[in-house]
């Protein structure tokens, strides 16, 4: 079975553009997190899906930062404008909601704002 | 803001040797996780043990969780250079299904 899949794997983009990041979860999965992974601050949670509904987005940064679940197959993850500070990687994660569930990360996809 | 931290942020050691790596941790919790990461790649399940287990056992792994002092240990036995990479401890607490991860320990293995 495949795993979450992300993409761009790499991102590359100037300063002011906008940057959709997308994640498939695994089939069956019906929770969906995104994290922001850096040196200075490790791997933040910016926003959590249950059943393709938005639970938690308390850690997305500011109003640039938006994220959809039109379905439950598909989430992406938008920046705009984006800026330098927003350089990081950025995981997609689903697992089955439960308080024990395991996250199934993806490979992550790797940001550079310049 | 983390839950978790792990201790030490680093370490470094000969093949063969033991590992061990340690997570702190500050309000009551339902379960603690470990995961792995190698360089430029996504994060996998290593272990759960629930509040109410003192010790688990996977292959080289043992996990240890004391929950009166908060904190965990992760012991990787008989350590390969496969095993270098980060080490992340994540925990829930309440009802919450969002696990919380530390900022990890970095482990080389030297061959």
């Amino acid at each position: 079975d495949a795993g979450v899949i992300q993409s761009p794997r790499h991102e590359v983009t100037e300063m002011g553009q906008e940057v959709t990041l997308r994640c498939k979860p695994i089939s069956g999965h019906n929770s969906l997190f995104w994290y922001r992974q850096t040196m200075m601050r490790g791997l933040e949670l910016l926003i959590y899906f249950n059943n393709n509904v938005p639970i938690d987005d308390s850690g997305m940064p500011e109003d640039r930062f938006s994220a959809k679940m039109p379905n439950a197959s598909f989430s992406t993850l938008k920046i705009q404008p984006s800026e330098p500070r927003d350089s990081a990687v950025y995981f997609c994660a689903s697992s089955i909601a439960s308080n024990t569930g395991e996250l199934f990360f993806g490979e992550g996809s790797r940001l550079t704002v310049l | 803001s983390q839950q978790g931290e792990e201790d030490p942020q680093a370490l470094s050691i000969q093949e063969g040797e033991n590992a061990t790596m340690n997570c702190s941790y500050k309000t009551s919790i339902n379960n603690l996780q470990w995961y792995r990461q190698n360089s430029g790649r996504g994060l996998v399940h290593l272990i759960l043990i629930r509040s109410n287990e003192r010790e688990k056992h996977s292959g080289r792994l043992r996990v240890t969780l004391d929950t009166s002092k908060k904190s965990s240990s992760l012991l990787i036995t008989a350590s390969r250079a496969a095993d270098t990479a980060s080490y992340f401890c994540a925990t829930r607490s309440g009802g919450s299904y969002i696990p919380t991860f530390g900022r990890g320990t970095s482990l080389i293995v030297h061959p």
